[in-house]
């Protein structure tokens, strides 16, 4: 079964990095893999998308193993406002069949 | 630039109503579009998807029906809202390539 894996939840404090990993083991050959943010009662929000090997953008890095069945979204110096979930979405195949898989979601909770 | 539009934001229907939410996109041509439904505390669940005017594709058998009459118009409906209706509605538009936008969302309670 097709399916992306994080963690449920996560705590940090102001000031520090995070990073969130994301298993996707059925990821298709030739698919993006993309993180959203999403605030209360609003629609997510793109950060950032990669293929493989690192990407860098204003807000956020992500990194992707060679192998690309797992990628982290890595939050530099968080802040409250940072408080969110955060989801990867990516392509898989199953029996040949292509579907967007998006993941459960993590809330990250930033403390003071 | 690109924009999407999704109204209303909030609504409350009774059990056996109607239902017609409706999205719609400026600034792009063509654009693939989306509905998803998100349950509280829950992941996203995509309900129906549009590659063009008049081609709906559903993803999940239910008590919903989406359609595209213009190519920046997608509309989701029901004839008789079920208590399991309830959730937050969000639509989306993605050119190929690019990740998705998503509108505000409509947070419908079914009572």
């Amino acid at each position: 079964l097709a399916k992306t894996t994080q963690p449920i939840s996560m705590d940090s404090y102001e000031g520090q990095e995070v990073n969130i990993t994301c298993s996707h083991n059925n990821i298709a050959t030739n698919d993006y893999i993309t993180w959203y943010q999403q605030f209360p009662s609003q629609g997510p929000r793109f950060i950032i998308q990669g293929y493989k090997t690192k990407v860098t953008n204003e807000v956020a890095s992500l990194f992707i193993p060679a192998d690309r069945k797992s990628s982290t979204l890595s939050l530099p110096r968080v802040s409250l406002s940072d408080t969110a979930v955060y989801y990867c979405l990516v392509g898989a195949l199953l029996d040949s069949n292509y579907q967007l898989i998006w993941g459960a979601g993590t809330k990250l909770i930033i403390k003071p | 630039s690109q924009t999407i539009h999704q109204w209303p934001a909030t609504l409350v229907q009774p059990v056996g109503s109607p239902l017609s939410l409706e999205c719609t996109v400026e600034g792009t041509s063509n654009p693939n579009l989306y509905w998803y439904r998100q349950a509280a505390g829950r992941g996203l669940q995509l309900l129906f998807y549009s590659i063009g005017i008049d081609q709906i594709s559903s993803e999940v058998p239910q008590n919903l029906s989406a359609s595209r009459p213009q190519d920046r118009q997608f509309i989701l409906s029901s004839k008789k809202l079920l208590l399991s209706d309830s959730g937050f509605y969000l639509c989306a538009w993605s050119v190929a390539g690019d990740g998705y936008t998503f509108g505000s969302g409509t947070r419908l309670t079914v009572v």
